[in-house]
This record gives structure tokens, sequence and C-alpha cells, in this order.
């Protein structure tokens, strides 16, 4: 069954300095995978999926993310943070056949310090 | 761009009552639509898919007797919550999944309807 980890609750970094937001993933198959943010009672955004084209995916806002196979990883990053990053994070995977139906990580909240 | 909506935004009824929330699919046709629930600071959990013209498949847990689903059209999924308690109070999400091909078959969030039960 396809399932995803979020390692980290909470993030805390300082303006201006990177981003790693962890995600890893269980799939029988060569999964869809997603990275949503969501602000303070906002919907979704749709940050960024790897679809099993290239393995590093950029996004918008300056997001990355890598697909690791090996290390069954799909790490979110940013080289830069800005106050405006502040938010929560969601990994997602799609189930790849049936339904394609979406399963969400826990999730992490971003902090970004002045 | 593929845009899904959702009415109301905000809700607020009684205990005991029903309250119904749409969830439309504005520019691109959705035989599959899929109803989130997420609590404060919690993540999204999936509470049921719903499938044009048939029935809606529930997760787990969720009360299908509680939760009625109608997807009458290709745009337009409905969720009602009925006899509303406290409890169900919470951030209620949906999301189409592109049918047609016209937008890469990917899915799509609604912006929410928060439910709140007095």
């Amino acid at each position: 069954a396809q399932s995803v980890t979020q390692l980290d609750s909470h993030v805390s970094v300082s303006e201006g300095t990177p981003v790693l937001l962890r995600c890893n993933y269980s799939s029988s198959y060569s999964p869809s995978l997603f990275w949503y943010v969501q602000h303070p009672n906002k919907g979704l955004q749709l940050l960024l999926k790897y679809t099993s084209a290239a393995t590093l995916v950029k996004g918008i806002n300056g997001f990355e993310a890598e697909f690791k196979k090996s290390e069954t990883s799909f790490h979110l990053t940013k080289p830069s943070a800005h106050m405006s990053d502040a938010a929560e994070y969601f990994c997602v995977v799609r189930f790849t056949s049936g339904t394609y139906k979406y399963i969400f990580g826990t999730g992490t909240r971003l902090k970004v310090l002045a | 761009g593929a845009v899904v909506s959702q009415h109301p935004s905000w809700v607020i009824c009684k205990s005991g009552t029903s309250v119904k929330i749409e969830c439309r699919s504005l520019d691109f046709q959705a035989t599959t639509m899929f109803w989130y629930r997420q609590f404060p600071k919690q993540s999204l959990m999936l509470m049921a898919t719903s499938n044009e013209g048939s029935k809606a498949t529930y997760e787990q847990g969720v009360e299908k007797d509680k939760f009625l689903i109608n997807h009458a059209s290709l745009t337009l999924s409905t969720l009602t919550v009925t006899s509303a308690h406290p409890e169900d109070s919470s951030f209620y999400i949906c999301s189409a999944r592109d049918s047609q091909g016209r937008f890469s078959y990917e899915q799509y969030f609604g912006p929410g309807t928060r439910l709140t039960v007095t």
C-alpha cells in the first residue's frame, strides 16, 4: 500500500537560509508524488509534482524536490527562505491505479524567523 | 487553469440540523471527486470518493449515513452532513479529477468549507 511519512512536524529556519522538508514514501509501484502548501485558513496550493519524468522537479516560488528511489525519499528544498514561506507543507502520494486517490502525509509546519 | 469551487466557504449551523456543501469543477469534467476533512492543525483525511452516477466509496470509519454524497453530474458533487454535531466542526475540502485529459488528468482542490456546529 502507498503511504508517505513526513519526518518533521515542525521546522524553523531563519529568513535567507535554506529550507529542507523531509518526506519518505512507501509504494509497491512507481509512485506519483506531490508537495502542497497550505497557508493559515487557506486551501491547498500545488508546489510541484513528480510523475516518473525527471527526478529533480522544480516547482513554484523557488522550491524543488528530488525523487530518490534508492532512499524512497522526496525531500522538498529551497535555497533561501522568505517570510512568506511560513505555512504547512504536505507530502502526498497518489495511488497509481483505480481511483487515483491521494494519501496525505501528516504535514510539516515551517516557521521562518526574521 | 483548472478551477474547483466550493460553496459555501463557511457555514455555521445548529446541532441536529443538516448542511449541504457543493463542489464544482468549473472548466473541466470530473467523473471522480474526493472529499476530505481536516481538523485544526492536522492533515487532510480522505473521507470518500465520489463517482458520477454511482454510489460513493467511503473510507473505513466514515459513516456513510451521516455524510451523504451525491455526484449527480460531471461537474458537481455534494456532501451533506446530516444531523450535525459539534464534533463534525471541521474544514471540508473537495478535489476533482480531470477525466477528459484537458488538464493532464490531474486532481485539483477546492478552497475548502469551514463548518462550525453550535
